[in-house]
């Protein structure tokens, strides 16, 4: 296991589809958190996991929005009718909630919709 | 929740150069992590540092948690150092991490 692992790396789609990214965390953390990047800003929180628990979700994530951790492994985040303004960068992280709860990401989901 | 700054937004260096980076917090944190985001967007950890000073190689980091800011050193740039910098921090240990809104440096041979 060398590290966060994201799927896919790049998604286009017309607006109005639902899209759907995966998410793998490193093997042994139990925390799991979704954020989302736009152009010249820094990574919004969306949500987090804790196990199979969604612990928090952050007003942005709208209706639209979804996400699932059923195992409490991989993860899922799924956006329908999307919209132009979704488009953006998302990134995965995960962290162990032990002493420190470091966050270590993923290489991030780019999504267009045109 | 708490609000995090960076300062400077943008930085440009001659190879070789010395920086500091800063960034300050509303509120006291127990979570402050410095990440580099290289220019294919992965952001890769830098250190972990809710107090204290470290060092790795030409980067170190000081926290001084009861005043709520953190600096990053970069010695001897390099123009692999080019990219935007992030602090981010949670106040508690189930609070959702906020990340400041980044420095940009460019490196110049």
């Amino acid at each position: 296991d060398t590290g966060v692992s994201q799927n896919p790396r790049h998604k286009i789609t017309k607006r109005g589809q639902n899209v759907t990214f995966r998410c793998d965390p490193i093997s042994e953390h139990n925390r799991l958190y979704w954020y989302r990047q736009t152009l010249g800003q820094g990574p919004e929180f969306l949500t987090y996991f804790q196990n199979e628990a969604q612990l928090e979700k952050s007003r942005l994530l709208s209706d639209r929005f979804s996400a699932e951790r059923p195992k409490g492994s991989f993860s899922t985040l799924e956006i329908q009718r999307t919209e132009q303004g979704d488009s953006a960068m998302y990134l995965c992280a995960s962290s162990f909630s032990g002493i420190t709860d470091e966050q270590f990401f993923g290489p991030g989901t780019r999504l267009t919709v045109l | 929740g708490i609000q995090v700054e960076q300062s400077p937004p943008d930085l440009i260096l001659q190879e070789g150069a010395n920086s500091t980076l800063r960034c300050n917090f509303s509120d006291s944190v127990n979570n402050l992590q410095w990440f580099h985001q290289n220019p294919w967007g992965q952001l890769i950890n830098l250190f972990y540092i809710p107090s204290g000073t470290k060092q790795n190689g030409r980067l170190s980091a000081t926290t001084v948690a009861t005043e709520r800011y953190s600096l990053l050193y970069i010695s001897s740039s390099q123009t692999t150092d080019s990219g935007v910098y992030f602090c981010a921090g949670r106040k508690t240990s189930y609070d959702k991490v906020i990340f400041g809104p980044g420095t940009s440096l460019s490196v110049i041979p």
